[in-house]
This record gives C-alpha cells, sequence and structure tokens, in this order.
C-alpha cells in the first residue's frame, strides 16, 4: 500500500515566484496535515483538514500562504509569492480517526518537498 | 501555546553506550508520542503512550509519561549506530499534534 506521496522532492526557485506543493494522502484517511521543518523553528504545523475541510490554520505564516483539499485524495500548498525565508522541509501527513480514540492517532508522514527560495 | 522543550538538543555517542532523551511541557497531553526521522524522510511513529506513569518497551528503547503527563523520557540501550537520526515526542492535543524541538542523535561505530 502506497503511503503518503508528495510532489516535487525538491523545488528551487527565485524569490517572488509562485511555489505549489502537492500531496497525495493514504487512501481512507480522513485528516491531512500540512508541516515546515527548519533548523531553528523544528517542526510546525501549518494547517490541518478533516473531511477536506480546513480545520486550523493558525499556523499558517502570512497571507502568502495558501493551502486547498479539494477532494479526499489531493491537498496543495501554495506559497505566492516566494521569499528566501520560506526554505525549508515542507511536509504532508495523513491520518485516521478511530471511534473512541481520545488521543492523537497515528500520523504518516511523506517524504517531504525540500523548498530553496534564492 | 503549548510548547514541548527537548534535552539535549545534540547527542554524540559510541556503539553500545546508553542514553536518555527528555521531553517537557508546562502543559498536559492526552498521550505522547515518539517519532524518529532519518535523513531525507518523515518521521515515523515509534511508540504512543497515554497513561500517566506508563511504561513501554520497544527492543532496546524504554519509553516513559510523566505521572503528571507533562513530560516523557526515552531510554536507547546499548545504542547502535542505526539509532542514529531525529527523535521528536509529540504531544496530543484533540485531533492534532504538538511536536518537540527534538533530539539529533548520532551513534559511532
Amino acid at each position: 500500500d502506497a503511503g503518503v506521496i508528495q510532489s516535487p522532492r525538491h523545488e528551487v526557485t527565485e524569490m517572488g515566484q509562485e511555489v505549489t506543493l502537492r500531496c497525495k494522502p493514504i487512501s481512507g484517511h480522513d485528516y491531512l496535515f500540512w508541516y515546515r521543518q527548519t533548523m531553528m523553528r523544528g517542526l510546525e504545523l501549518l494547517i490541518y483538514f478533516n473531511n477536506n475541510v480546513p480545520i486550523d490554520d493558525s499556523g499558517m505564516p502570512e497571507d502568502r500562504f495558501s493551502a486547498k483539499m479539494p477532494n479526499a485524495s489531493f491537498s496543495t500548498l501554495k506559497i505566492q509569492p516566494s521569499e528566501p525565508r520560506d526554505s525549508a522541509v515542507y511536509f504532508c501527513a495523513s491520518s485516521l480517526y478511530v471511534q473512541g480514540t481520545e488521543y492523537g492517532d497515528t500520523q504518516y508522514f511523506g517524504p517531504g518537498t525540500r523548498l530553496t527560495v534564492l | 501555546t503549548q510548547l514541548l522543550e527537548q534535552s539535549p538538543q545534540f547527542l554524540s555517542i559510541q556503539e553500545g553506550e546508553n542514553l536518555t532523551v527528555y521531553c517537557n511541557s508546562s502543559s498536559v497531553f492526552s498521550s505522547l508520542q515518539w517519532y524518529r526521522q532519518e535523513p531525507g524522510e518523515g518521521p515515523v511513529l515509534l511508540v504512543t503512550v497515554v497513561t500517566g506513569g506508563e511504561v513501554k518497551k520497544l527492543k532496546r528503547l524504554t519509553f516513559q509519561f510523566g505521572d503528571a503527563r507533562k513530560d516523557s523520557s526515552l531510554h536507547i540501550t546499548a545504542a547502535q549506530p542505526g539509532d542514529t537520526g531525529l527523535y521528536l515526542c509529540a504531544g496530543g492535543d484533540t485531533d492534532k499534534l504538538i511536536f518537540g524541538t527534538g533530539t539529533r542523535l548520532q551513534v559511532f561505530p
């Protein structure tokens, strides 16, 4: 069974350009998370969806960032315009809510997209 | 804001040594998970602890959840080069996780 798929794996762009990162969660999972990881700030939650609906986007750094989940099998994270400080590894993760579970379920992470903004 | 502080931040040891990584917070969490991340990959779940005082063992790894559910520790016995990686604790907060600052472990042969 395929895990979480992210594309592209590497992206190098110039400041001011639009960047779109893509994610395909594990089939049947109802939660999707977008994270950003840097050495300075660690792993930060940007936004997450439940059944394709955004639940909490308080981690999105600013209006230049937007995320969508048009269906259960696809999500995008867009940065427009990009800036050098956006350089990081962006991870997508998915999980399945288990009825009766009172705690956070296992999150399955994709391999990440390494973004470099010059 | 809920924060999870891990210590030490970096750890370099020789194969065969024992080590303990700590994860501390001022907040109470419903659960505590530990993940390991290898270079170029996403984090992978090692264990979940949910009860205060709970201890779980995974081969040479021992995980403990503090009685007050605010802290946790990971102890590795006889570390091996294959244990090298970034160790992340994560506190359960309803339907999301709050990740710790991470401990980067390097085990030399």
